[in-house]
């Protein structure tokens, strides 16, 4: 069990550009989700995936960001346009759905800046 | 709706004395509870967690938790702080049925530990 890793571990953008993040789960976890957190703040939740399908997503997720989990295996998360509001850090946990726990494992995070 | 709200922003303790982290939370189900603490450039790290099972929760690194329905209080306790345990601490909610899976974090409390 080498935990969830995400990538890249920080990226710093120009306003406008795209940028894509990823994150690998725990590879036995069938449930995968985005979280973003400021500054001071607690982890928001953004998006939730079980296995490949897409099943929720938060009123934060505009729609210049969009996540993929194509195999149900790993994950992209695609900043369009990117803006300034945009810089926090990006997390993502995965689980494994058929317990009723409901525990997160947490990667370490993908710290956007945008200049 | 689920809501948690930590009371403190900021707690310093001296290390070997108790350390009390306060959580209130707001949930229109029957909640299960965490507590995750973050420590600088690493992961969040699931400390305890409450399911409906038994009121007083054991966690790692000697911390404690008691669920009180009739407070909808969820407190962090520890008998004796130790260096190592300055962090962050995140109080978390999230329904214990039903499809939903996403987790709501409180905005956190800075736990300083001063020798």
């Amino acid at each position: 069990d080498t935990g969830v890793s995400q990538n890249p571990r920080h990226k710093i953008t120009k306003r406008g550009q795209n940028v894509t993040f990823r994150c690998d789960p725990i590879s036995e976890h069938n449930r995968l989700y985005w979280y973003r957190q400021t500054l001071g703040q607690g982890p928001e939740f953004l998006t939730y995936f079980q296995n490949e399908a897409q099943l929720e997503k938060s009123r934060l997720l505009s729609d210049r960001f969009s996540a993929e989990r194509p195999k149900g295996s790993f994950s992209t998360l695609e900043i369009q346009r990117t803006e300034q509001g945009d810089s926090a850090m990006y997390l993502c946990a995965s689980s494994l759905g058929q317990t009723s726990s409901y525990e997160q494992y947490f990667g370490p995070g993908t710290r956007l800046t945008v200049t | 709706a689920q809501s948690v709200t930590q009371l403190d922003s900021h707690v310093s303790v001296s290390e070997g004395t108790p350390v009390l982290l306060r959580c209130n939370y707001s949930s229109s189900y029957s909640p299960s509870l965490f507590w995750y603490v973050q420590h600088p450039n690493k992961g969040l790290q699931l400390l305890l967690k409450y399911t409906s099972a038994a009121t007083l929760v054991k966690g790692i690194n000697g911390f404690e938790a008691e669920f009180k329905k009739s407070e909808t209080s969820f407190h962090l306790t520890k008998p004796s702080a130790h260096m190592s345990d300055a962090a962050e601490y995140f109080c978390v909610v999230t329904r214990s049925s039903g499809s939903a899976r996403q987790l709501t974090f409180g905005s956190g409390t800075q736990l300083t530990v001063l020798p």
